[in-house]
């Protein structure tokens, strides 16, 4: 198994662009959730999923978009990228049932002028 | 609001001694606990989890102490070695249904 692959590992964007980030993740998990962390912080979460066509918000979601079309894939979007957002941006996925041992993504870097 | 945070953002140790991370929680409903270790450049990575209706959980080297009481979880990491460097971060259940409540990270530096 690949596990939870992230692409791209690094992006530049402008202010105003729009961009998605890739998830994907092949251990047939139910859940999978995307996480920002921003230097001396911890993870925080942006939003989550725990199925194919359910997305919920978590504790920061505001500018950014989701949707789980599919079981393997879980898209993070940017609508209109702020400097604010700079950030590495984590996806994660993990089974259902009682464990919320969560398997992470290698990152994406993301860097907004 | 409620988070869940560590004592020291550095934390350094000498080979071969036992190292020891502290979390403190504030969310008294979560109920399950899990630690994580961060290598510079790649994705958190599981260590050991505990739930809420147990006081200590052993793994390979690793134990992890919850003291609800108090609102306290630690990670006890023995004979360090210098493969052990890196940020360690306690997380909870605090967001329910999904997501993890992280702490803002240890960075456990290894002396020779």
């Amino acid at each position: 198994n690949a596990g939870v692959t992230q692409t791209p590992k690094f992006q530049v964007l402008k202010t105003g662009q729009s961009m998605t980030l890739q998830c994907a993740q092949d251990m047939n998990h139910e859940y999978m959730s995307w996480y920002r962390q921003d230097p001396g912080m911890g993870l925080r979460l942006i939003h989550y999923s725990v199925g194919a066509g359910i997305t919920d918000q978590g504790e920061v979601p505001n500018g950014y978009n989701v949707s789980r079309s599919t079981t393997e894939d879980f898209p993070l979007r940017l609508l209109s990228a702020a400097p604010s957002q700079t950030s590495v941006y984590f996806c994660a996925s993990r089974t259902g049932g009682g464990s919320y041992e969560q398997y992470f993504g290698p990152g994406t870097r993301l860097t907004v002028t | 609001g409620e988070s869940v945070g560590l004592h020291l953002p550095t934390l350094s140790v000498q080979e071969g001694d036992n190292s020891i991370i502290n979390c403190a929680y504030s969310n008294s409903a979560s109920d399950y606990f899990i630690w994580y270790k961060q290598e510079s450049g790649k994705g958190p990575q599981f260590i050991i989890d505990i739930r809420s209706n147990m006081d200590k959980r052993q793994g390979q080297r690793v134990t992890v102490l919850l003291n609800k009481t108090v609102k306290h979880l630690s990670l006890q990491i023995a004979a360090t070695q210098p493969g052990d460097s890196a940020v360690y971060f306690c997380a909870e259940n605090g967001l329910g249904a999904d997501g993890l409540t992280f702490g803002k990270g240890t960075h456990l530096i290894i002396q020779p």
